[in-house]
């Protein structure tokens, strides 16, 4: 299994909603992270998590709480996002968080927030 | 922190022909880059990577080209097919992976 599976492909939301993305590898990968992609832009990094870990947080407002219950499953919860958070989020994840791991993405979870 | 740009936002060439894409980065102390291909509606694939310590690596039918001089980096498709048809990032690792702003790859029949 060489894949990274994000679950929902879309998500359309309210702004007092509560929801979740999900991102799982069975690689054995001990470094996952999440992105966000406007149209037309390149994906920004948002967290990073090392071991289980949270190591890196690009200042990302609170209203997005990342997860990483075990070594194969990251989640990034969701609440009271604005419609300017509306994005595609991909997640990703390489053998460990050090230089030279080439970063396997997942298809993404596109969301809009109405 | 790492700034990395490219030189065109669309590149559009006849099927068969060879695309050269190009990207900047402004972190000298980068050591690591990688080139990622994203067709629409798919999360970015890897397409090839460079170490610092070397100026050219090739794959197949790709080769990237690396310029520590001038901070240059590009990614060379000989042959260019449809289903090279995709934005082409540029990617460079410091504190994390900072990717270019992407080019758009269009080819033509």
């Amino acid at each position: 299994d060489t894949e990274v599976t994000q679950t929902p492909k879309h998500l359309v939301m309210g702004m007092t909603n509560k929801k979740s993305l999900k991102c799982e590898q069975h690689m054995g990968h001990r470094a996952m992270y999440w992105y966000k992609q406007k149209a037309k832009k390149p994906p920004e990094l948002m967290f990073v998590y090392s071991y289980e870990k949270l190591s890196i947080n690009e200042s990302v407002p609170s209203r997005f709480s990342p997860e990483c219950p075990n070594s194969s499953l990251l989640n990034l919860h969701l609440h009271a996002l604005q419609p300017e958070d509306s994005a595609l989020y991909l997640c990703a994840s390489t053998i460990t968080g050090g230089a030279y791991n080439e970063q396997f993405f997942g298809p993404g979870t596109r969301l809009t927030v109405l | 922190g790492e700034s990395v740009g490219l030189h065109l936002p669309t590149l559009s060439v006849q099927e068969g022909d060879n695309s050269i894409i190009n990207c900047a980065y402004s972190n000298s102390a980068s050591d690591y880059f990688i080139w990622y291909k994203q067709e629409s509606g798919k999360g970015p694939q890897f397409i090839i990577d460079i170490r610092s310590n070397m100026d050219k690596r090739q794959g197949q039918r790709v080769t990237v080209l690396l310029n520590k001089t001038v901070k240059h980096l590009s990614l060379q498709i000989a042959a260019t097919q449809p289903g090279d048809s995709a934005v082409y990032f540029c990617a460079a690792l410091g504190r994390a992976l900072t990717f270019g702003s992407g080019t758009r790859l269009q080819v033509q029949p």
